[in-house]
């Protein structure tokens, strides 16, 4: 099992819609996560970051952590279709930052 | 502002042959890590830097080897390509090791045959 799992999807989405994109994580010991956006062929660029139980909003995006539940998650609202991508999810360990899977988003118009 | 620069971009290698990877970033970053991409595998972490004149080993070490060279610069090296090495790698900079916003490169597509 790996340490950061993210559902591969493909997600689909229609445009203006609520694209909820969901991550788990196994060391109970981790303090910081971050999701990051991948388009294709490009590379990763961090989006968000959380460090407290709750949530954290910017813009149309909005992160939640549960430490309880090691459950982290990406909202975004009223997607459109440049937020087509893929969403990594990646979790702080002792200076590794460790990454999930990733999770394909389509946006259709 | 060039950010972090990885050379090559791409290249095709044959069973056994050798490369090593160059990355150098020019925002005086302490950390430095390099991760490779495989389809449905996300990014996986080959070896770190968290400051000059220090490295570890990450999720997939084997196969790899690295050199700090300073605080700008840090390679990686295949010393004996297998094909199970074909992958696109990144080279990535933090400010600190406990930052987690890390800045990558525009990656290097690497075959081995």
């Amino acid at each position: 099992q790996k340490e950061v799992e993210q559902n591969s999807g493909p997600l689909s989405v229609p445009e203006g819609a609520i694209a909820s994109l969901n991550c788990t994580y196994s060391d109970r010991g981790s303090q910081s996560f971050f999701w990051y956006r991948q388009y294709s062929g490009k590379s990763p660029e961090l989006i968000m970051f959380i460090y407290s139980n709750g949530d954290k909003e910017d813009g149309r995006f909005t992160a939640q952590l549960n430490k309880a539940s090691q459950y982290v998650s990406l909202l975004i609202r009223d997607s459109q279709p440049s937020d087509s991508a893929t969403y990594l999810c990646a979790v702080n360990q002792g200076g590794k930052l460790i990454f999930g899977q990733g999770t394909e988003l389509s946006v259709k118009p | 502002n060039a950010g972090v620069t990885q050379t090559p971009k791409f290249q095709v290698l044959k069973t056994g042959q050798s490369m090593t990877l160059q990355c150098a970033q020019d925002m005086n970053h302490n950390s430095m890590y390099w991760y490779r991409q495989d389809p449905g595998m996300g990014l996986r972490l080959i070896y770190y830097s968290a400051s000059e004149g220090t490295t570890d080993k990450g999720e997939v070490p084997n196969g790899y080897n690295v050199s700090r060279l300073n605080k700008r610069e840090f390679s990686l090296r295949l010393e004996s390509a297998a094909p199970s090495q074909t992958s696109v790698y990144f080279c990535a900079s933090a400010v600190g090791w406990d930052t987690g916003e890390l800045f990558f490169g525009e990656g290097s597509r690497l075959t081995v045959l």
